[in-house]
């Protein structure tokens, strides 16, 4: 089984501040890492797919970059609506699994 | 617009059963993977069942398999995932959720629904 790591698990941002989230995985899975925001009550909501490519709809701001165990979020000056909880998932192999998630909030 | 509605769920004693429903709309069912998502509270996502457009082809994370079955019916237009033999360590919020392209990236989630195992 792949296994993700987020860091930080905790990122503490003032607004308008750019957040860099971190996702290693324990091998290689290529480019096949995808993001996902979580805020409380709600479903997750995809950004990113296959490390680079944002979703429909998803603003500019949230960019994805890194390729083989490596992986990186960035939220440029982020928005009150984006302090939420992000989580990396991997389709590289069976099962696909998720990362511990990263929460952001506001200093 | 997608909408992916769950229900079925509610409070069952460990070693009960019970079936999860996901009904969607606004898009063409049979053409897409389906799947489950459970989210054990407070904590974060484990993927749990994946079915083919036509059902011939599913599969299970470890901790479920022989336990849950997902199914789907394309002219209803709804997932299922009959869940048994369950344990404590079920209790979560169980989302539906589309796959999106070729492989295994969750395009568009249900609200969710409860199940909690306790006696």
């Amino acid at each position: 089984e792949i296994v993700l790591t987020q860091s930080p698990a905790t990122l503490s941002l003032s607004p308008g501040e750019s957040a860099t989230l971190s996702c290693r995985a324990s091998q290689s899975v290529s480019s096949y890492l995808a993001w996902y925001q979580q805020k409380p009550g709600q479903a997750p909501r995809l950004l990113i797919y296959d490390a680079s490519n944002r979703a429909t709809g998803i603003p500019a701001r949230f960019s994805g970059s890194g390729s083989g165990t490596d992986f990186t979020l960035t939220i440029s000056s982020p928005e009150s609506e984006d302090f939420a909880v992000y989580y990396c998932q991997q389709r590289k192999d069976w099962p696909i699994t998720f990362g511990p998630g990263t929460k952001v909030d506001v200093k | 617009e997608v909408q992916l509605v769950e229900s079925g769920g509610g409070l069952v004693q460990p070693g009960g059963s019970l079936r999860l429903s996901c009904t969607a709309s606004g898009f063409t069912f049979s053409n897409y993977w389906m799947s489950w998502v459970r989210q054990a509270p407070g904590k974060g996502l484990e993927w749990v069942a994946n079915i083919k457009q036509d059902g011939s082809e599913k599969y299970y994370v470890d901790s479920v398999e022989g336990r849950f079955t997902i199914s789907r019916d394309n002219t209803k237009n709804s997932l299922y995932l009959q869940v048994n033999s369950l344990r404590a360590e079920d209790t979560a919020v169980y989302y539906c959720a589309r796959r999106f392209g070729s492989g295994s990236v969750f395009d568009y989630w249900g609200q969710g629904t409860l199940l909690t195992v306790s006696s």
